[in-house]
């Protein structure tokens, strides 16, 4: 599985965009983005994820490039609660859905 | 539904010891999985099953083991606990079809002393 770079923290002001980065330069064809994060030392909770495409649901929308190296996740209006560390994370199906966990952003979402 | 169901929620062990730690989905999901998660760490893969029947090693499998003999349960069996393997344990299973999201349980904090 390609593996990701994302930066180690980030801040946001509540009611603001966060824009979340993440590298995967080398991923692969067939390997999906996927993001998910975890609130204090629950389980990790599925946000979004996207082949080509850009993706937008009720959470987040995602931004991929079209080379696929590297994509944005973005949270609208952030809210105290979407403090958590994010993770970035890329695989295929063909691997059983492995989920490759790296250190992930932890975000802080300031009042 | 109650989604991925793990048990117990805490446990402590004395180094030696052996159990099992329980994992259960009622989504009819084929594939299954066991992540450990250190202190400031993120999760690492010890064990996963692709359907009833077929388990695979992942990042971290010794001093584990697994057996999937039904679609809804995939146990996680530490055999001779040691102090390394304070952790916290995280089970999660998704649908095999491509792109699809993983659920995870909440978690079973394990302490060996």
């Amino acid at each position: 599985d390609a593996k990701t770079t994302q930066p180690p923290s980030m801040d946001c002001a509540e009611g603001r965009a966060a824009n979340l980065p993440c590298n995967h330069s080398t991923i692969s064809g067939n390997e999906y983005v996927y993001w998910y994060r975890q609130i204090h030392s629950q389980g990790p909770q599925y946000i979004i994820h996207g082949l080509k495409n850009n993706e937008t649901n009720e959470m987040a929308s995602l931004i991929i490039t079209e080379d696929r190296k590297s994509s944005t996740l973005i949270l609208p209006h952030a809210t105290l609660r979407d403090t958590a560390v994010y993770y970035c994370i890329v695989g295929s199906q063909a691997a059983g859905n492995k989920l490759t966990f790296g250190g992930g952003t932890r975000v802080l979402v300031k009042p | 539904n109650a989604g991925v169901t793990q048990t117990p929620k805490f446990q402590v062990l004395k180094t030696g010891q052996s159990m099992t730690l329980q994992c259960a989905q009622d989504m009819n999901h084929e594939y299954m999985s066991w992540y450990r998660q250190d202190p400031g760490m993120g999760l690492r893969l010890i064990h996963y099953s692709v359907g009833a029947g077929i388990t695979d090693q992942g990042e971290v499998p010794n001093g584990y083991n697994v057996s999937r003999s039904t679609t809804e349960d995939f146990p996680l069996r530490l055999l001779s606990a040691a102090p390394s393997q304070t952790s916290v344990y995280f089970c999660a299973s998704s649908y095999r079809s491509s792109g699809t999201e993983a659920f995870f349980g909440q978690g079973t904090r394990l302490t060996v002393v």
